[in-house]
């Protein structure tokens, strides 16, 4: 069946430091992906996708491609700050069973990150 | 305007007792899913909807799990004599249509059973 694996957290990284979170999956024909993002706190909010090969996703500095051939889809950002201490959770769109399927969400296990300023 | 919206946002209950778990999608969203998150499993999938019809249940843990959507909105998951591995944080989320489109989720029901 379809899953994602993430890196294991959590990640730790000073202000102003890159992230590379860390996202493969395995899935039958063409899934849409996306990332995830889950503040202290707070339910599930959105925070990129990108739905064929090659797309790459954006927002609020964070970005990701859609990588077919290595079936990932990295999460990258160039210089962290506190406030996106956060858990992230890659995920994969796929259809459920029966005839009118729905798209159900395959998660990874989500990567704990903290920053420290 | 308004987003998911779950109650009750917690529940404790003992083991053994029904509980019954509410999801108001956004207005307008025909497709309405439902996870759950769990220390042990992480972010599992149970159930989806069109409208009202839920065609595919495989994904409720056991037959004490049931869910229904009444009038292409309102979702009850109802989950009877509860048991202790039933403790989680049950999500809800909604889209506008079923094919890939994102899903917005609500802020939860954290369900403890003693």
């Amino acid at each position: 069946g379809d899953s994602v694996t993430q890196m294991e957290g959590p990640v730790t990284l000073s202000e102003e430091a890159f992230l590379t979170i860390n996202c493969t999956y395995t899935a039958t024909g063409y899934p849409s992906l996306f990332w995830y993002v889950q503040y202290p706190g707070e339910g599930l909010q959105l925070l990129l996708k990108a739905t064929k090969a090659d797309d790459k996703g954006s927002n609020k500095g964070f970005e990701a491609t859609y990588r077919k051939e290595t079936t990932s889809f990295h999460l990258e950002k160039g210089s962290v700050q506190v406030s996106d201490s956060a858990v992230y959770f890659c995920a994969l769109s796929a259809r459920a069973a029966g005839n009118n399927a729905g798209n159900m969400l395959t998660f990874g296990g989500g990567t704990r990150l903290m920053v420290k300023p | 305007g308004a987003g998911v919206s779950q109650s009750p946002s917690n529940k404790v209950t003992e083991k053994g007792k029904d509980v019954e778990l509410r999801c108001d999608p956004i207005s307008g969203h025909t497709a309405l899913y439902w996870y759950r998150q769990s220390l042990g499993q992480g972010l599992e999938f149970l159930i989806y909807f069109q409208g009202n019809s839920a065609p595919d249940k495989s994904g409720l843990p056991s037959d004490r799990f049931s869910a229904e959507r009444t009038g292409g909105s309102v979702s009850t998951l109802t989950i009877q004599r509860t048991q202790q591995e039933d403790s989680a944080v049950y999500l809800c989320a909604s889209s506008w249509r079923l094919a890939r489109e994102t899903q917005y989720f609500g802020p939860g029901t954290r369900l403890l059973v003693l």
